[in-house]
Parts: structure tokens; sequence; C-alpha cells
């Protein structure tokens, strides 16, 4: 069936250090997928997304790549900041046979001054 | 705008209570959905609607009771819940079913 892995957290950092959060799928056709953001107390925002293979999605300095022969999309930061400090969730949607999204467990990311 | 707000933000209610969970939205999409999250995890899809019509209900007890008055707005009633209902719902919004979602700031529910 389809799914999504992502590595375990808590990951913790150094402000200015490079982030590196790992996610594979497993999907049938041309899935579309997408990193969310959810801070403390609040809902998930919407991070970046890419539709298909070979996409680079970038959004307040996060970037990750639809690689569909490693089926990943690893969200990689240059540097992070304590402000970046939440849960990363990578999802997909529109696998054959389902419209569902599915989401990944989540990574909480904690970053340190 | 890509806002989608609920009301309330916070709500403890008994277990004889009824009470409801509001959603809106305006930016013309026309699928939304309810999500049920439990600490440390990701959302669980609970129901979708799709031009205004009901499309997914992912066998959620009937003690949760979606409607959907139009386009722009989504309700969630509550009645008869159990303490481990107690989580944070999560409306979302996108423009047609399963495009990127667009999510609200959630309604912490405590279930006494």
């Amino acid at each position: 069936g389809n799914s999504v892995t992502q590595m375990e957290g808590p990951v913790t950092l150094s402000e200015e250090a490079f982030l590196t959060i790992n996610c594979t799928y497993t999907a049938t056709g041309y899935p579309s997928l997408f990193w969310y953001v959810q801070y403390p107390g609040e809902g998930l925002q919407l991070l970046l997304k890419a539709t298909k293979a070979d996409d680079k999605g970038s959004n307040k300095g996060f970037e990750a790549t639809y690689r569909k022969e490693t089926t990943s999309f690893h969200l990689e930061k240059g540097s992070v900041q304590v402000s970046d400090s939440a849960v990363y969730f990578c999802a997909l949607s529109r696998a054959s046979g389902t419209y569902k999204y599915i989401f990944g467990t989540g990574t909480r990311l904690k970053v340190l001054a | 705008d890509t806002e989608v707000t609920q009301t309330p933000k916070h709500l403890v209610m008994g277990m004889t209570n009824k009470k409801s969970l509001k959603c809106e939205q305006h930016m013309g999409h026309r699928a939304m959905y309810w999500y049920k999250q439990k600490a440390k995890k990701p959302p669980e899809l609970m129901f979708v609607y799709s031009y205004e019509k009901l499309s997914i209900n992912e066998s959620v007890p009937s003690r949760f009771s979606p409607e959907c008055p139009n386009s722009s707005l989504l309700n969630l009633h509550l009645h008869a819940l159990q303490p481990e209902d107690s989580a944070l719902y999560l409306c979302a919004s996108s423009q047609e079913e399963y495009y990127e979602q667009y999510f609200g700031p959630g309604t912490r529910l405590t279930v006494t």
C-alpha cells in the first residue's frame, strides 16, 4: 500500500547547523509530495510541495527535491534557527487508487541557541 | 489569504454535553476536512466534504456528526463523547479534493 516513512526524532541541532530530515515513500502512480510544519500549540502549515519527479520545492530557506528513483523527498535547510524548532511532517497525496493524504509520523526538531 | 479559522480554540465538555466545533475558509476551496490529532502523532483523517457533500467518513463513531452548511463553513457536532476523544481537532481546506491542504489552528478538546 501507500505509505510515508520519516526518520525518527527528536533531532537536536545547534543554531546555524545544516538540517536534513529524511522522508521516503511507497506509492503507485505519481503522487504529490509535501512537507508540513507544526509549531507547538498550532495547526499544520504547508511548508513546501512538489508535484512531479525532479521538482524542487522551497520556502523560508527549506528545500526538498522529489526523487522518483530513490522514492525520497528529504527536507534540507542550510542554517537552522531556534525559531525552526517544531514538528515536521512529510505527506503524499494523489497516489494511484486513492486520493487520500498520507502523513509520516513526524520528526521533532529542536534547535539550541 | 490562506487562512482557515476555527472556533473555539479550547473546549472542555462533560460526557453528556452537546457542543459544536466550527471551521471557516474564504479561499473558495471546494473541499474541507476534519482531522483528529493526538499528542505526538500525525493527524488522522475523520471526514472529507467535497462540493458540500460528504465524500469520506473514515468509520468515525456516530457521536461525531459533521455538517457543511455552505461552501465556506464546516461544523463538527459532538455528543456523548468519551475521555479518549480528547485531542486537537483540525480543520483543513483545499482547492479540490486532495490538492495541498491548508489547516486551521485547531480546537483543543478535553472531555471530562
